[in-house]
């Protein structure tokens, strides 16, 4: 069965500093990954995808993640963090067992101090 | 403006009584899912469709029942079996089967049982 694993629970980084949010999964094939953003009371937002190709994925807001399949992870990375960007993070793999299903990791919380 | 479209926001209900959340989308998607998400544990999967007349369960099935009437809509009943069923509901929708694809999110219902 496939799986995801957010290890980082809760991080704080101040405004300016870079980010690194880490995601490992566990998938037998070769996995389709997603990274999403959730702003406290909505919805999830996709910010960036995998699918195949160049390993470095970029998406919105500044947004990028690195593929690594020698380490199973596909880590979401931002160079300069702004206020705004205080949210949950989700790392998700998608599945080929009944359409398209995607498993979630338990999410990252970011938090930004001024 | 495409999107789905969840309601109400905020919903509130005596133990014992059954409650219907509402999830609409106007993407033309064929798939459809509902997730349940709680503090701490990521998304977690009820039950999805890929066609209409036609759905499946998720992990988390128990306590709930869906009906897919129409390509458009996907209303998800939270029953009295259900033993917890306080929690953020999130609907979303993709274009259909093949992993993949995007998973469009709507807003959630924060549903509150007292």
């Amino acid at each position: 069965a496939q799986s995801v694993t957010q290890p980082d629970i809760h991080i704080t980084v101040s405004e300016g500093a870079s980010l690194e949010l880490r995601c490992n999964y566990s998938y037998g094939a070769t996995p389709y990954l997603f990274w999403y953003v959730q702003s406290p009371g909505q919805g999830l937002q996709l910010l960036l995808k995998y699918f195949s190709g160049d390993t470095l994925v970029q998406g919105i807001k500044g947004f990028e993640a690195e593929f690594k399949r020698s380490q199973s992870s596909f880590n979401l990375r931002k160079p300069s963090v702004h206020w705004s960007d205080a949210a949950e993070y989700f790392c998700a793999v998608g599945s080929n067992n009944a359409g398209n299903m995607l498993t979630f990791g338990g999410g990252t919380r970011l938090m930004v101090k001024p | 403006d495409g999107g789905i479209t969840q309601s109400p926001k905020y919903l509130f209900r005596k133990e014992g009584q059954n409650v219907t959340l509402s999830c609409e989308q106007n993407l033309n998607h064929d798939a459809m899912y509902w997730y349940r998400q709680d503090p701490g544990q990521g998304l977690r999967l009820i039950y999805y469709s890929q066609i209409v007349n036609d759905f499946q369960k998720g992990d988390i099935a128990e306590g709930y029942s869906v009906s897919r009437e129409k390509k458009e809509s996907f209303p998800l009943t939270v029953t009295s079996a259900q033993k917890n069923p306080t929690a953020f509901y999130l609907c979303a929708s993709s274009i259909g089967q093949g992993w993949g694809t995007e998973a469009f999110f709507g807003q959630g219902t924060r549903l509150t049982v007292v």
